[in-house]
């Protein structure tokens, strides 16, 4: 089956960075979207890899190894606003999107 | 309007009724997406369209139907309600199917009772 793993919480100071880890095991690969969720929000688009990798983007960084099925998010210099589910999603062999159940992170002043 | 709509916001339904929820895109996107989201189990793919006349089944597809008539409008239909449809419903859309970035809709919450 496919699957996408990732924490279900974490909790981080204000200023401080944190990384959210992705493992997923899906029927082929064509990408690995992260997405950032306020509460009772609709998703927002935050990274998209397909090669192995770091991207960088401002305050956070997204990171895929293909050969370990691995993702990460990272945020740095972490704020309030931060304080959201992140959710990691994998496009399939069928270009679909498999999601995980998201990461809420909690920032703490 | 500039995005993705959707509607209602929310809706309280008797089980057995049947419902519509409304999904207009202006971004002339080709690929549109039916989620639900329920707590601890992330959004799952209800039914999708690859482009407008053509739709697919997702993960979750049994009791839920679409129609693609046009490029803008994907509307979901619940035949027959049941209390295991209570859930966020989303809607998304993105360029082309699987490796765009999707843009979602602000959801309908949805409560069958």
């Amino acid at each position: 089956g496919q699957n996408i793993d990732q924490p279900t919480e974490m909790t981080a100071t204000e200023g401080a960075i944190v990384q959210i880890n992705c493992t997923y095991q899906t029927s082929g690969f064509n990408g690995l979207f992260w997405y950032q969720q306020h509460a009772g929000e609709a998703p927002t688009f935050l990274s998209y890899n397909v090669l192995d990798g770091l991207e960088e983007k401002g305050r956070f960084s997204s990171f895929l190894s293909r050969s370990k099925g691995y993702s990460y998010l990272l945020l740095k210099e972490l704020q309030m606003k931060d304080s959201a589910s992140y959710l990691c999603a994998v496009t399939d062999s069928n270009y679909q999107l498999i999601w995980g159940a998201g990461t809420k992170l909690i920032i703490k002043p | 309007i500039a995005g993705i709509t959707q509607a209602p916001t929310s809706q309280i339904l008797a089980a057995g009724r049947r419902m519509t929820l409304r999904c207009t895109q202006d971004m002339r996107h080709n690929a549109m997406y039916w989620y639900r989201q329920d707590l601890g189990l992330g959004l799952r793919l209800i039914h999708y369209s690859n482009t407008a006349g053509t739709t697919g089944k997702g993960e979750v597809p049994d009791g839920y139907s679409v129609s693609r008539a046009n490029t803008d409008d994907f509307p979901l239909t619940l035949a027959s309600a049941v209390p295991s449809q209570t859930s966020v419903y989303f809607c998304a859309s993105s360029r082309a199917l699987g490796v765009n970035e999707q843009f979602f809709g602000p959801g309908t919450r949805l409560t069958v009772l």
